[in-house]
């Protein structure tokens, strides 16, 4: 069973342009998150989808992101017009449970966006 | 914000045990204690959960104290690679939690040789 699968591993993006991340959650799993960690910072929160919604956005900046899980597919991060503050790594985590489970959540290796 | 504290950095020799602690004295009735930890840079690698009883798994031991305010991880062999940040995160179950997890700072592992 392959583990959760994000790509790319690395991207570079110059400002202005966009960025987008996927995570192919473990199989069998339809709980995604999504989390950011600057340079030499903590992992932060940002999204919690199931399959075509939204669960909780409380983490996510209010401009320029968006996530989304789609019925069929990965789950994608989009960033638009980034800037130098994007550049972190940004790591996808998937659960089989649904909320209010004590089940582990299972990462990725995580994508590392470098803004020029 | 975390709910939890714990020390920035810890070193241990190799062989040895790792004993790290977590201060959780604002821990409610329907948060369990799990611990991850992230070795240089990679995802977060999930170690063990407990609610109030002891638990041990082929990774690890974790002691909960009997009113729950602090935990303890033991790694009862450390290696070289345990090396790693190790987080101490309090999780809510049940309805209307959506079971995210909140990381803090962490600690820092340092096993030496």
């Amino acid at each position: 069973n392959a583990g959760v699968m994000q790509n790319p591993r690395h991207l570079v993006r110059r400002r202005g342009q966009e960025a987008r991340l996927r995570c192919s959650p473990m199989k069998g799993h339809s709980h995604v998150y999504w989390y950011r960690q600057l340079p030499e910072e903590g992992l932060k929160f940002m999204v919690y989808l199931q399959k075509e919604n939204i669960i909780d956005e409380s983490g996510m900046p209010k401009e320029r992101f968006s996530a989304e899980f789609p019925k069929e597919g990965p789950s994608i991060l989009r960033i638009q017009q980034v800037v130098r503050g994007d550049s972190a790594a940004y790591f996808c985590a998937s659960s089989p449970y649904g909320q209010g489970s004590t089940g582990e959540l299972f990462f990725g290796e995580g994508s590392r966006l470098t803004v020029l | 914000d975390a709910k939890t504290t714990q020390p920035p950095s810890m070193d241990c020799a190799e062989g040895r045990a790792a004993n790290l602690p977590c201060n959780h004295s604002t821990i409610s009735g329907n948060e369990y204690v799990y611990w991850y930890r992230q070795i240089h840079s990679q995802g977060p690698q999930y170690i063990i959960h407990g609610l109030k009883n002891n638990e041990t798994n082929e990774m690890a031991s974790l002691i909960i104290t009997e009113d729950r305010k602090s935990s303890t991880l033991i790694l009862p062999h450390a290696t070289l690679r345990d090396t790693a940040v190790y987080y101490c995160i309090v999780r809510p179950f049940g309805s209307g939690n959506t079971g995210k997890l909140i990381f803090g700072q962490g600690t820092t592992l340092q096993v030496k040789p």
